[in-house]
């Protein structure tokens, strides 16, 4: 099965800080890559998919690249809303693996 | 409106089984996969498995192939979760989520949750 590495697994930055978290897979799986926002006690919601596609609805101070095995989720302006756990996941096929998640805090 | 609502909460013992349901509202049922994560407390999204609502082809995990049983019923939209002999590290909550295109796509739907605690 491909693995996932996500990195860093936690960070605290400041209101309007740019933020980078990435997700490494140890096969390439082209752009099948989504990033998911959970705030704590509810449902993951889909914020970008294929890499790089901003989900309907999410702001546009998220954005996604990459392509292959490396991939970055940005937050251009980090708001106080964006409190949450981030997540990757490959969806090229089974198993659709998550990466271990990302938690972002307000410095 | 796309709606995915799960059944309610569920106290097990070590070794029982528990049945989970998903029922689909708001569109065509059998033209979109679902599959089911969970999330032990405080940890990450694990992936389950997934079923193809219209054949009800199944593909699991490799952990959970000898304990999960995933099944659907077309007349009531509804598909259903089933893990065997459950151990304590069973213990998380269940989500079922819909895949949002036609091939190899996320998970644009999750249903609410349904927290499975497994107890002696």
């Amino acid at each position: 099965d491909i693995q996932m590495t996500q990195s860093p697994s936690s960070l605290s930055a400041s209101v309007g800080d740019r933020v980078t978290i990435t997700c490494r897979t140890s096969q390439g799986i082209s752009n099948y890559l989504a990033w998911y926002q959970q705030k704590p006690g509810k449902v993951p919601k889909l914020l970008i998919y294929a890499a790089s596609t901003l989900q309907s609805g999410v702001p546009s101070r998220f954005s996604g690249s990459g392509s292959g095995t490396d991939f970055t989720l940005t937050i251009s302006s980090l708001q106080p809303e964006d409190v949450a756990t981030y997540y990757c996941q490959k969806y090229n096929s089974a198993p659709q693996t998550f990466g271990q998640g990302t938690k972002v805090e307000i410095k | 409106q796309v709606q995915l609502v799960q059944s309610g909460a569920e106290v097990k013992k070590p070794g029982a089984s528990v049945k989970v349901s998903c029922k689909a509202s708001g569109y065509t049922f059998t033209s979109y996969y679902m599959h089911w994560v969970r999330q032990a407390p405080g940890q990450g999204l694990e992936w389950m498995g997934i079923i193809n609502p219209s054949g009800g082809s199944t593909s699991y995990a490799q952990k959970f192939q000898r304990r999960l049983t995933m099944t659907r019923d077309t007349s009531t939209s509804t598909v259903y979760m089933e893990l065997t002999s459950l151990r304590s590290e069973d213990a998380a909550v269940y989500y079922c989520a819909r895949e949002m295109g036609v091939v190899s796509s996320p998970f644009d739907y999750w249903g609410q949750g349904t927290l499975v605690t497994v107890s002696s």
